[in-house]
């Protein structure tokens, strides 16, 4: 089954505590990237990758780290979380065809951050 | 700045209604569009790509007006199982690295 998967899908942490979202794909996808999401502001990019070792910030990178050491992952690094990272974070990928009116983003299921 | 709003929301609606929702985006350079629905909590799943000669997919109706930079999308005859949020989405890059969301328009569709 096609499907992009996301661990852990919740987590409570605590301010400075180092920690990682992980982000698979299994369609052999080029392009992933990760967004948060919070009330009334929709999604928002925070890195995306087109393709291993090529990674790029989004609309809000502060504050993040990614990786794409191999093309199936993508994880999600915060070095020192804060409170504000709060958030529902969103793994996604697309095949990138290159004909954009039909690339179609698939979506992870969600990792739900608290930091307190 | 980049932007891509939508009607504010939330919509209550009587099923069996027709529903429009509309969408407004700031970069007339933009690729590409699109419709997701998200249920609560859950992620957003693809409802339907849009087309500058619009498109259907039964009961959904999709428009582009690229002069106005204007989307919409029509939901004729509303079931109960619609009730989700509707997400606008604008692909700004050639090869899907600058997806843009809007903020999302809440539906509700009441017995």
């Amino acid at each position: 089954e096609a499907q992009v998967t996301q661990n852990p899908r919740y987590l409570i942490t605590v301010t400075g505590k180092k920690l990682t979202v992980t982000c698979s794909q299994n369609m052999n996808h080029e392009y992933m990237s990760w967004y948060r999401q919070d009330p009334g502001l929709g999604l928002r990019q925070i890195y995306y990758s087109m393709n291993v070792e090529v990674t790029d910030k989004g609309d809000v990178p502060e504050g993040y780290k990614v990786s794409r050491k191999e093309k199936r992952n993508f994880p999600l690094i915060l070095e020192s979380p804060s409170p504000n990272q709060t958030s529902l974070y969103f793994c996604a990928s697309t095949e990138a065809s290159g004909r954009a009116s039909t690339d179609t983003q698939y979506f992870g299921p969600g990792t739900r951050l608290t930091v307190l | 700045r980049k932007e891509v709003e939508q009607d504010p929301g939330p919509f209550n609606v009587p099923e069996g209604a027709t529903v429009a929702f509309n969408c407004t985006y700031s970069n007339s350079a933009s690729q590409s569009f699109f419709w997701y629905r998200q249920d609560c909590r859950k992620e957003p799943k693809l409802l339907m790509s849009v087309y500058s000669s619009g498109n259907e997919d039964g009961r959904f109706t999709a428009q582009l007006n690229r002069a106005s930079q204007y989307i919409s999308l029509l939901i004729r005859d509303s079931k109960l199982s619609d009730s989700a949020t509707y997400l606008c989405v604008v692909n700004e890059g050639w090869y899907g690295q600058n997806f843009v969301f809007g903020p999302g328009t809440r539906l509700s569709v009441l017995p």
